[in-house]
């Protein structure tokens, strides 16, 4: 298994700019979320999902749209960058009920100029 | 709000010796709460899982106590190697018992001297 998957690993944007950060699993996870982590802050949740077409908001969910049309797919879109998301985004999954331990992918690091 | 502090500062520890990182939550009753390691540039792993009614929970080297009375869970890694400095990290579950993702304190960043 691969496990979760993200691309790119880096991204330089300018403000105002849009883009799709991509996250995949191979694990048959229902549970998807997206955090980001930034210094001093430690990691806090933007957007997480419990299973195909079913999204819901984190702490820090301005700024980012979420969908979730397969099981395996949880991608994270900016809508208009800002220097305020220059930030590591991780995404992570985990099984159903029962066991919540988180897996997760190593990351994007996003510059926004 | 749900607060969940780590020492923030470097915790320095010579090799062979107990490390002992300390989790505080507070305005919470998680269910369950969760230890990770985070090597720099790479996402977090996850280590031990504990629950409410669990005081104490092991892995191999690894130990997690949880104080529901005290708000305190305790990390201890045994027979501390080089290999595990890391920064290494608590969560709490969310408000929807887990399934919409964790709260996470900021970490305590450990250093093993050999």
């Amino acid at each position: 298994n691969a496990g979760v998957t993200q691309t790119p690993k880096f991204q330089v944007l300018k403000t105002g700019q849009s883009m799709t950060l991509q996250c995949a699993q191979d694990m048959n996870h229902e549970y998807m979320s997206w955090y980001r982590q930034d210094p001093g802050m430690g990691l806090r949740l933007i957007h997480y999902s419990v299973g195909a077409g079913i999204t819901d908001q984190g702490e820090v969910p301005n700024g980012y749209n979420v969908s979730r049309s397969t099981t395996e797919d949880f991608p994270l879109r900016l809508l208009s960058a800002a220097p305020s998301q220059t930030s590591v985004y991780f995404c992570a999954s985990s099984l159903g009920q029962g066991s919540y331990e988180q897996y997760f992918g190593p990351g994007t690091r996003l510059t926004v100029t | 709000s749900q607060k969940i502090e780590q020492n923030s500062e470097a915790l320095n520890i010579q090799e062979g010796k107990t490390a002992t990182l300390t989790c505080n939550y507070t305005n919470y009753s998680p269910a369950y709460l969760q230890w990770y390691r985070q090597d720099p540039g790479r996402g977090p792993v996850f280590l031990l899982l504990i629950r409410e009614n669990e005081k104490e929970k092991r892995k191999e080297r690894l130990k997690v106590t949880f104080d529901t009375t005290l708000k305190q869970s305790l990390f201890h890694i045994t027979a501390s190697q080089p290999a595990d400095s890391a920064t290494y990290l608590c969560a709490l579950d969310g408000a929807g018992g887990g399934a919409d993702g964790l709260t996470f304190g900021k970490g305590t960043h450990l250093i093993i001297q050999p």
